[in-house]
């Protein structure tokens, strides 16, 4: 079955400490997303890719970076730098561009501080 | 900027209608519709377009007001399987960004 895989389902953070999600699609799409939502909210953009080896910044980028090599892949790493790391992580995607497509989404991965 | 959701939370009693609102401050080429479960990723229900264009599921309508930049869900004969956090999300023109709303908590009770 098509679909997104994330992992892993649950992490930990140490401080000081990057930390890689991964997140896999088998849906053939060009374009990926990484959100951010903490309890009780919406969905924030970190970071969005439409193409291969290319990818921009989204609302609340800082802290976060991305890298797309593969078509299917579009891991984002959680630096250091980003102070108030824990919260729950979705990766999306869609056939073309978030203007009129809809963005399928992974189980995503819950990010905590040790 | 994030669109405006209203109401933030209903309670509805199954058979029941519910009208769920969306309210941007920019011009807008499209609008998404999302629901999440708890603990769960967000589904999608349906994209509204800048001309008309609707694209989703049959059981699901919603309407968009290019002049007031609003738009709305309608849910009507509510089951239990409704109950979730609808979102929806705006695409303006010139970027590829999709922004959400901060959701509207649905809750079915027999």
């Amino acid at each position: 079955d098509g679909g997104i895989t994330q992992s892993p389902k649950y992490l930990f953070r140490k401080e000081g400490q990057n930390v890689t999600l991964s997140c896999e699609q088998n849906l053939n799409h060009d374009a990926m997303y990484w959100y951010r939502q903490d309890p009780g909210q919406g969905l924030r953009l970190i970071y969005y890719s439409q193409i291969v080896n290319d990818f921009q910044k989204g609302d609340i980028a800082e802290g976060y970076s991305v890298s797309r090599e593969k078509k299917e892949s579009f891991p984002l790493t959680v630096t250091s730098a980003q102070k108030n790391p824990t919260a729950f992580y979705l990766c999306a995607s869609s056939m073309e561009g978030a203007r009129n497509q809809p963005q399928h989404f992974g189980d995503g991965t819950r990010l905590s501080i040790l | 900027q994030q669109p405006v959701q209203s109401p933030q939370a209903v309670i509805l009693r199954e058979g029941e209608d519910a009208v769920i609102n969306c309210s941007s401050s920019k011009a807008l080429y499209s609008v998404h519709w999302y629901r999440q479960k708890h603990g769960e990723a967000p589904v999608f229900l349906m994209i509204l377009l800048k001309g008309g264009e609707q694209k989703g599921h049959e059981k699901i309508s919603a309407s968009f007001n290019e002049k007031k930049q609003q738009s709305s869900l309608y849910l009507t004969a509510s089951q239990l399987s409704y109950s979730g956090t609808y979102f929806c999300g705006q695409v303006n023109f010139g970027n590829e960004k999709l922004t959400f709303g901060t959701g509207t908590r649905l809750t079915i009770i027999p």
